[in-house]
This record gives structure tokens, sequence and C-alpha cells, in this order.
């Protein structure tokens, strides 16, 4: 199993501002992803993380709003740009494993 | 396309009880891997049992085991002699194929265990 260290574990933002979060692994992984999870939701992937190309967003997602890095195999980060109060969701990051994904603490987002 | 489907949005039990929570899916694809979380009110997504889609065997890890049942396409998870902290909501996800790892997921089980 992986170990995976996400931070900011939860943040109060001002709408029109951004936050970033960050997801770091014990070990060095190909993929990563990034979910959301809304109020009372299930989760719902934003995008795959490969190092060394561009994120693969699923649909309804775009990059401007969701802007992803991923500098090397075992960091990778994840913007919520231009935050709106529909934005206010749990934020979780994963690494996919052949038997089970495995998930940060996840970052609880409230934009006020 | 594949698809998750949790039927029970809330479940009530009695502590020390067994408890079956439903989980059915639907995917073109021959292989495929099931999987059931637990988050508690932390938000936190804890990985519980895993079940391939090849597996003969139904998957167990300690008092979490998984009731396969291919052809009726559905992948229970049942919980024996339930416990307080086993209160949580409940995930069930696959994943479509192997070398995708990413999860679709259902829209999962809030389950209460009553002392």
């Amino acid at each position: 199993s992986a170990v995976i260290s996400q931070k900011p574990s939860r943040d109060i933002c001002q709408r029109g501002t951004s936050l970033t979060i960050q997801c770091q692994v014990d070990s060095q992984v190909t993929m990563m992803f990034w979910y959301r999870q809304q109020p009372g939701q299930s989760l719902t992937l934003i995008a795959t993380a490969n190092q060394g190309s561009e994120a693969t967003y699923e649909s309804g997602f775009v990059i401007d709003k969701f802007p992803i890095s991923r500098p090397n195999l075992t960091f990778s980060t994840l913007t919520v740009s231009n935050m709106s109060p529909e934005d206010s969701s749990i934020y979780l990051c994963s690494v996919g494993a052949f038997m089970g994904a495995f998930f940060g603490q996840g970052t609880r987002l409230t934009v006020v | 396309a594949q698809k998750i489907t949790q039927t029970q949005p809330g479940m009530f039990v009695q502590e020390k009880e067994a408890v079956t929570l439903d989980c059915t899916y639907d995917t073109s694809d021959q292989s495929y891997g099931l999987f059931w979380y637990k988050q508690p009110s932390s938000g936190e997504m804890i990985f519980l049992i895993y079940q391939g889609s090849y597996d003969e065997q139904n998957a167990t890890e300690g008092r979490y085991s998984l009731n396969f049942q291919k052809a009726r396409k559905s992948a229970n998870l049942v919980i024996s002699a339930s416990q307080l902290g086993d209160s949580a909501m409940y995930f069930c996800a696959m994943t479509s194929n192997f070398g995708n790892e990413k999860l679709t997921f259902g829209t999962g089980t809030r389950l209460t265990i009553i002392p």
C-alpha cells in the first residue's frame, strides 16, 4: 500500500481566489488521480495526472479551472482557480494500485 | 462506460449483528475490479476490500467479505459482528479494466450502528 500525504487538510477561502492542494506519495507511481466530492455526494474524477505529460481531464472539468502539475513520480498539485461557493467540496488525491486505490486524507474546502 | 448502483441510502444496524451493503454494477468489459471504501466523518477514504472479475473465490479481509455474484453483476459487502466504529459512509467502486486505474463510484450507503 502507498502512504499519501495531502495538504492542506482544510481551508476556508474567499471567492475569486485560488487554492493549491499538494499530494505527496511515499513511492514512485505512474498515475495520480484527483477527485472531487461535493457535499452529500459521491466522488467524481477531475483528472488523471501523468508525470511528464499534460493531465487528462474528465468531462465537465477544464484545465483553466483546475490546473494540475506533476513534476515527478511522487508529487502532484491541484489548483482550484477563481473559486466560487460551488467549489466547496472535499478534494482527494489518489494513486492507483492493481488491487486497490489509496487516497490522501482529503482537503475540505469551503468558499465564502 | 461503467456504472455502480447502491440502492440503500442509509441503514441502521444493531451492534454485533452482521450487515450487508448492496452494490450492483454494469460494464461491458470482461476484466474489471470491484472495491469497497469506508468514509468516516473525517472525510478520508479507507480501502476495505477488492475483488477481481476473474477471481473465483469471494474476497475476505478480516470482518469484511465481498459476496461476488458475477452473473447478477452484484458485489455486496458483508460486515460481520458490526461495531460502533463501523458507522460511516460506504462506497462501492470499480475500475473498467486493469491498467486504467481510475475509479467509478456509487452514491454510497450511510451505515449507522446502534448500541
